[in-house]
């Protein structure tokens, strides 16, 4: 089973309009970074979060880690085509240090002008 | 800005050939990683690297092999390339953050797509 469901699977949204996306765990995650990644290129890092609670901004892009640290949620704010692509959670699930990151399969966001 | 680059963004190759593929990062970044992305089975661990000479088992790495001489170099290799490897590879570094707790955000390459004919 996949041990980070991100939701929905792909969402088209009008230009303007705001969106939530999620990612949830069953499992206690010790820290959750959110990436973007245009088709047919790399992935860029949009935030890391890792206390419980815990809220970043950058643009018009918001991340929240729940109290339980075992979901986090991603904002736009009045979307733009620019927002378009695929955004992937990571998590840290293991306290130790040096731990690997798992994947989501990622969202697919279509912005329609 | 980190920049960690991928030896080609496309490569074609034959069933049964070697295949090197070439990851450099410039951020003396000690960790080091080796991804392949497919749809529907999102981005997976193949391999990963703490340290000169060190490396680590994902969870695929079945097929793959790879080497780590130096600390800026990671590569992969397919020992005998098939068809099922046919795939995106993205490379990542990360440094280890010491006093942050276990996290630490991995900066990706811009991917190599592999066509194993």
């Amino acid at each position: 089973s996949q041990e980070l469901e991100q939701s929905p699977q792909s969402l088209i949204v009008q230009e303007g309009k705001n969106l939530t996306i999620n990612c949830t765990s069953s499992k206690t995650l010790y820290g959750l970074y959110w990436y973007k990644q245009k088709y047919g290129e790399g992935l860029i890092f949009l935030m890391m979060l890792q206390k419980g609670g815990e809220e970043k901004s950058h643009e018009k892009i918001t991340a929240k880690l729940d109290e339980k640290k075992q979901q986090s949620s991603l904002h736009i704010t009045a979307s733009q085509p620019s927002h378009a692509g695929i955004y992937l959670c990571g998590a840290d699930m293991w306290a130790g240090a040096n731990s690997k990151l798992t994947f989501g399969k990622g969202i697919t966001l279509s912005v329609r002008p | 800005d980190v920049k960690v680059t991928q030896s080609s963004r496309y490569l074609v190759k034959r069933t049964g050939e070697k295949v090197f593929l070439e990851c450099v990062q410039d951020m003396d970044h000690e960790n080091m990683f080796w991804y392949r992305q497919d749809p529907g089975l999102g981005l997976r661990l193949i391999y990963f690297s703490y340290d000169v000479k060190m490396k680590e088992k994902g969870d695929i790495p079945e097929g793959y092999s790879v080497s780590r001489e130096k600390k800026e170099r990671f590569s992969l290799i397919l020992e005998s390339a098939s068809t099922n490897q046919t795939s995106m590879y993205l490379c990542a570094s990360s440094s280890l953050i010491f006093g942050q707790g276990p996290g630490y955000e991995q900066y990706f390459g811009p991917g190599t797509r592999l066509t194993v004919t």
